[in-house]
C-alpha cells in the first residue's frame, strides 16, 4: 500500500468553480502535512501547510482529519492560473512521502 | 537568488556512463533531501542529510547511487553505470531543523535522459 494516495484526476472545471481534492495517508504517526503545487516540468512549490484545526489562505482551505487519516484541499473561485498538479505530502519522522498528484484543469 | 539551485539542469548520457549532479541548498538550511520523479508520479524519497550526516537512504537507492554532503553545504548525487530506467527528474530540496523547519523548498531539478 502506498504511503499517500490521491485521486489522479484530471479534474476539469470551469473558471469560478469550487473544487475539492482529497488525500489519505497510511502512517497514523505522521507528524506534518502539506499541499504542494507542481506546474508541468517544474519543481513542486509549497502551497500550504495543513493543520488539525484547518487553515485558510485566500481562496484555498486545507483540512486534516487525523482520526480518518485524511487531508483535503478546497479551492474556491477557480482561476485559469490554478491549473496544475496538486501534491499531497506527509512527513513521517523527517521522511516526506508524496502522493502521485491530482491534476486540475481550469477552463474558460 | 537565494533559493535551492541544481546543476546541471539537463543531462543526456549513454547507458553505462557515470553521472554526477550537484545541489546547493538555501544557505541557512541544514537538511537536504534528494528525490526522483518520473512522469505521472510524485517525487520519491531517495536520501536525506542533516548537516554532513546521511541519516536515511531509501531502498530505491541501489548500490549504483551514492550521495555526499561533505561540508554540510552543497551535496552531490552520483549514479554509476547508468541504466535506461534511471531516466527521471532528480530533485533536491532543503529545509531547516528549526521552528517551522519541516517545510521543504525545491530546486529546479536535473532532468536525466539515459540513451
Amino acid at each position: 500500500r502506498k504511503e499517500v494516495e490521491q485521486d489522479p484526476g484530471p479534474f476539469n472545471v470551469p473558471e469560478g468553480a469550487t473544487v475539492a481534492f482529497n488525500c489519505t495517508y497510511s502512517n497514523s504517526a505522521s507528524q506534518s502535512f502539506f499541499w504542494y503545487r507542481q506546474d508541468c516540468r517544474k519543481e513542486p512549490k509549497l502551497l500550504m501547510s495543513v493543520y488539525s484545526s484547518g487553515n485558510e489562505d485566500g481562496r484555498f482551505t486545507a483540512q486534516l482529519n487525523r482520526a480518518s487519516q485524511y487531508i483535503s484541499l478546497l479551492i474556491r473561485d477557480s482561476k485559469l492560473s490554478d491549473s496544475a498538479t496538486y501534491l499531497c505530502v506527509v512527513n513521517s519522522f523527517n521522511k516526506f512521502y508524496f502522493g502521485s498528484g491530482t491534476k486540475l484543469n481550469v477552463k474558460p | 537568488d537565494t533559493g535551492v539551485s541544481q546543476d546541471p539542469r539537463h543531462k543526456i548520457t549513454k547507458r553505462g556512463q557515470n553521472v554526477t549532479f550537484r545541489c546547493d541548498p538555501i544557505s541557512e538550511h541544514n537538511r537536504l533531501y534528494w528525490y526522483r520523479q518520473t512522469l505521472g508520479q510524485g517525487p520519491e524519497f531517495l536520501t536525506y542529510f542533516q548537516n554532513e550526516a546521511q541519516l536515511e537512504k531509501s531502498r530505491l537507492l541501489s548500490d549504483r547511487f551514492s550521495a555526499e554532503r561533505p561540508k554540510g553545504s552543497f551535496s552531490t548525487l552520483e549514479i554509476q553505470r547508468t541504466e535506461q530506467g534511471d531516466s527521471a527528474m532528480y530533485l533536491c530540496a532543503s529545509s531547516s531543523s528549526g521552528r517551522g523547519g519541516d517545510t521543504q523548498y525545491f530546486g529546479p531539478g536535473t532532468r536525466l535522459t539515459v540513451l
